[in-house]
This record gives structure tokens, C-alpha cells and sequence, in this order.
């Protein structure tokens, strides 16, 4: 069973501060992950992927992947109003060439203006 | 690039009828398309796996012969909703695969349904 864990929150933070999301990962065989952020009654947008260990930082948001610990996170600087979402950790299920994903179950964010 | 469009975005029909709904890659081409299906303050669930050319995968308790998916060219893919009742009643999202990153999907804005 492929499976991918995340905080459901909600998780509130004050405008500017940093929000920390993280995710957990039992595929060890995972070799990419992706963050995907989910406005209340929209559909999933893709805004960061990462492929390996360390970390790949894209303006305000920072993904970091380690490996041995199956973790990864995702960091948003400066958090602004315009970021409360869930956000969705996703990995690849390694059957069969399907190229499908594995979802966690997404953590709200709640920016604080 | 890697945009995902959907149509219809909103849909009311009655009990009973059928809805086709219908997810394009407007940029590249998609091999490989996926479905989902989200209720109110829930994940995505995916509903099949649809590959242009061949016949839809689809996940255990999802019955194909309700939900017909039909991915007839490398841009375009459909998901019909057949003798529709008001439990179908959800938020129906397709997916495309860009063979340029081929784990990245990139999302459709999505359908929502109401059957009454």
C-alpha cells in the first residue's frame, strides 16, 4: 500500500511568517513529489515538484526532499492571505508504468492577515 | 504551458439522463489522462486511469459501465456519467500527464455535477 501522510490542520499562521507543510512518504522507491495547491471549490494547480534529496526553492516557496527519512516539506516565506488553501503532497505509484499519483489527504492553510 | 481544459464547468441534469463531460490538453500531447472525483471537504479520489487508443483502467468500486471514458486522440479524453442519480452528485476532475515530465498531471479546472 503506497501511501502518503499529511497534517490535515488547519494551519494558521500570521501574515509574513513562514509556513511549514509537511509530508511523509512510505514508498521508498518514490523518486519524485509534488506540491499542489487547492483553493476551496477549484481544482488542484501544480506549484512545486522535486526530484532530489535537498533542497529547490521557487520565489516564495522552498521544497525540501529527504530521502533517507521519507519526509519532504514544503516551506512558503512571507505567507500572504492570497496562499490560504490546502495544499496536497503527491507521489508517483510505482505500478505498472501507470504513472498515477498517490495523494495525501491535503493541510489546510490559513493566512492571517 | 501544460494547460488542461474541461467542459462543462457547472452541470444541473435530472435523475436518470447521462452527461458527457470532456477534459482536452490544449498544449500537448496526453497520453495518459486521469479522472478524479472530490466530495464536499474531502481528497481526491482517483476514478480511472484513461490511455489514448486502449480501454480505461479503472480503480476498484468504481463501476466502468456507469462511468464510460472514452480518450479517442491524444488531446482528448471523456468521462460520461450514464442513468445519472443524485449520489453522482460531485466535483469531476480530469488530469493530463506531459510526457516532457511524465510524473508531473496537470489538472482541469474541473466539473461540477448536480443530478436532481
Amino acid at each position: 500500500q503506497k501511501e502518503v501522510e499529511q497534517n490535515s490542520g488547519p494551519l494558521s499562521v500570521p501574515e509574513g511568517a513562514i509556513a511549514s507543510l509537511n509530508c511523509t512518504y512510505s514508498d521508498r522507491g518514490s523518486q519524485s513529489f509534488f506540491w499542489y495547491r487547492q483553493y476551496s471549490g477549484k481544482s488542484p494547480e501544480l506549484i512545486m515538484s522535486i526530484y532530489s534529496n535537498g533542497d529547490k526553492e521557487d520565489g516564495r516557496f522552498t521544497a525540501q526532499l529527504n530521502k533517507a527519512s521519507q519526509y519532504v516539506s514544503l516551506l512558503i516565506r512571507d505567507s500572504q492571505p492570497s496562499d490560504s488553501a490546502t495544499y496536497l503532497c503527491a507521489a508517483p505509484y510505482s505500478g505498472a508504468g501507470s504513472y498515477q499519483l498517490t495523494f495525501g489527504k491535503g493541510t489546510k492553510l490559513s493566512v492571517i492577515p | 504551458g501544460a494547460v488542461v481544459s474541461q467542459h462543462p464547468s457547472r452541470v444541473i441534469c435530472k435523475s436518470g439522463t447521462s452527461v458527457k463531460i470532456e477534459c482536452r490538453s490544449l498544449d500537448f500531447q496526453a497520453t495518459t489522462m486521469f479522472w478524479y472525483r472530490q466530495f464536499p471537504k474531502q481528497s481526491l479520489m482517483l476514478m480511472a486511469t484513461s490511455n489514448e487508443g486502449s480501454k480505461a483502467t479503472y480503480e476498484q468500486g468504481v463501476e466502468k459501465d456507469k462511468f464510460l471514458i472514452n480518450h479517442a486522440s491524444l488531446t482528448l479524453s471523456t468521462l460520461t456519467v450514464t442513468s445519472a442519480h443524485p449520489e453522482d452528485s460531485s466535483f469531476y476532475i480530469c488530469s493530463a500527464r506531459d510526457p516532457g515530465a511524465p510524473n508531473e498531471q496537470y489538472f482541469g479546472p474541473g466539473t461540477r455535477l448536480t443530478v436532481t
